[in-house]
């Protein structure tokens, strides 16, 4: 079965500053779906960022960009010029491509805190 | 993107009284969703998966009868917890997906049970 770690609980960064979070995942599978997701207090998950395993390229949406390292098993997310709205939960997702298991395999989570 | 919403969006009963939650997606035919249980600081955690027309699967450790899930059609999926007890309470979380494309997710509902 997949795994997703996410080491770090908690994070903070200044406003206007860059923050990486972490993300390693396991499987044995050669073809999936990455997803970051953020969580906001009103408990709502949105969809920030999916990285198609087969593409070497690193997504990115915005101020959102990953670093994905398929040897290494690892899909950080990179926000730039951070904002007060950033300020969530952001879980990261692994989702097989093998049909009847699409289920989303989340992460522990990480508290993301922005310092104005 | 698409909607899913879903109602109520809080609930308080009592113990051992059952409490049906509805999962809607708007704007497509949902042809598999998700329900999810988050406990507070906590991930979501798979309980089902249910597609339209035939049985949910339900994760290990997860009460198929207690936690009853109908796909009746492609727009609408409910679960109801049967018997409901405190230990239940928790915030219930529902995802719509069409093939293998992204999951849409309601709004949570927060489930109390005095």
């Amino acid at each position: 079965a997949q795994t997703v770690t996410q080491s770090q609980p908690e994070m903070s960064v200044q406003e206007a500053e860059t923050v990486t979070l972490s993300c390693t995942y396991d499987t044995s599978e050669s073809d999936y779906y990455l997803f970051w997701y953020k969580q906001p207090p009103s408990r709502q998950m949105i969809l920030v960022i999916r990285q198609e395993a087969y593409k070497q390229q690193n997504a990115t949406e915005n101020r959102f960009s990953v670093n994905f390292q398929k040897a290494a098993k690892s899909f950080s997310l990179k926000i730039s010029d951070s904002q007060l709205g950033d300020a969530a939960m952001y879980f990261c997702a692994y989702r097989s491509l093998i049909q009847g298991a699409q289920k989303l395999v989340f992460g522990q989570g990480t508290r993301l805190t922005i310092n104005p | 993107g698409a909607v899913v919403s879903q109602h109520p969006s809080r609930v308080i009963c009592k113990s051992g009284t059952s409490v049906k939650i509805e999962c809607r997606s708007l704007d497509f035919q949902a042809t598999t969703m998700f329900w999810y249980r988050q406990f507070p600081k906590q991930s979501l955690m798979l309980m089902a998966t249910s597609n339209e027309g035939s049985k949910a699967t339900y994760e290990q450790g997860v009460e198929k009868d207690k936690f009853l899930i109908n796909h009746a059609s492609l727009t609408l999926s409910t679960l109801t917890v049967t018997s409901a007890h405190p230990e239940d309470s928790s915030f219930y979380i529902c995802s719509a997906g069409v093939g293998f494309n992204e999951q849409f997710f309601g709004p949570g509902t927060r489930l109390t049970v005095l």
